[in-house]
């Protein structure tokens, strides 16, 4: 059963801040692994792709990734209103057809 | 570019209903597609994925079935809705063979039963 977990929240964070989101999964055989941002009502958004270990840059935002420990996160440095969202963490095991497993997702509040 | 289209954006069915939601995509050819429902507190899950015209696989068994009668066409139908059924509707495509790229969402469909 592939798995993947992260904290519901709410997780909230004040404006300006770094907000650290994080994700875990089960599958060793993981080869690709995203975030996705869904703001209430909306579909999800994909935000950041990483697919070997270590950080990714993207703007604001950092995906870290830990193969080893099977863990991957989200950084999200000078955190606005707009990032107010619920954050999903998906992954690909195998590479196979069968699409993504996702968590049921983080939370994000930021405090004006 | 490629885009992804899904309708209808809202939908209210009685218990015991039928359902057809479309998808359909644009700017690729032979996409994999997929059918995931949201429902309220629950993570994204995987129903229906398919590889080609004709060919679907199901994830989860339920009263749900899933048609693909064209290469950019893909469509969720299902006899008589329950309850349960009610969520939020999402299909996703990747590029075919580019089974390591994130995959993209329409729009949505949010189901209410009553």
């Amino acid at each position: 059963q592939k798995e993947v977990e992260q904290n519901s929240g709410p997780l909230s964070v004040p404006e300006g801040a770094i907000a650290s989101l994080n994700c875990t999964y089960s599958d060793r055989g993981s080869q690709s692994f995203f975030w996705y941002r869904q703001y209430s009502g909306k579909s999800p958004e994909l935000i950041m792709s990483i697919y070997s270990n270590g950080d990714k840059e993207d703007g604001r935002f950092t995906a870290q990734l830990n193969k080893a420990s099977q863990y991957v996160s989200l950084l999200i440095r000078d955190s606005q209103p707009s990032d107010s969202a619920t954050y999903l963490c998906a992954v690909n095991s195998g590479g196979g057809a069968d699409g993504l497993t996702f968590g049921k997702g983080t939370h994000l509040i930021i405090q004006p | 570019s490629q885009t992804i289209h899904q309708w209808p954006a809202t939908l209210v069915q009685p218990v015991g209903s039928p359902l057809s939601l479309e998808c359909t995509v644009e700017g690729t050819s032979n996409p994999n597609l997929y059918w995931y429902r949201q429902a309220a507190g629950r993570g994204l899950q995987l129903l229906f994925y398919s590889v080609g015209i004709g060919q679907i696989s199901s994830e989860v068994p339920q009263n749900l079935s899933a048609s693909r009668p064209q290469d950019r066409q893909f469509i969720l139908s299902s006899k008589k809705l329950l309850l349960s059924d009610s969520g939020f509707y999402l299909c996703a495509f990747y590029r075919a063979g580019s089974y390591n790229s994130p995959l993209h969402f329409g729009n949505g469909t949010r189901l209410t039963v009553t």
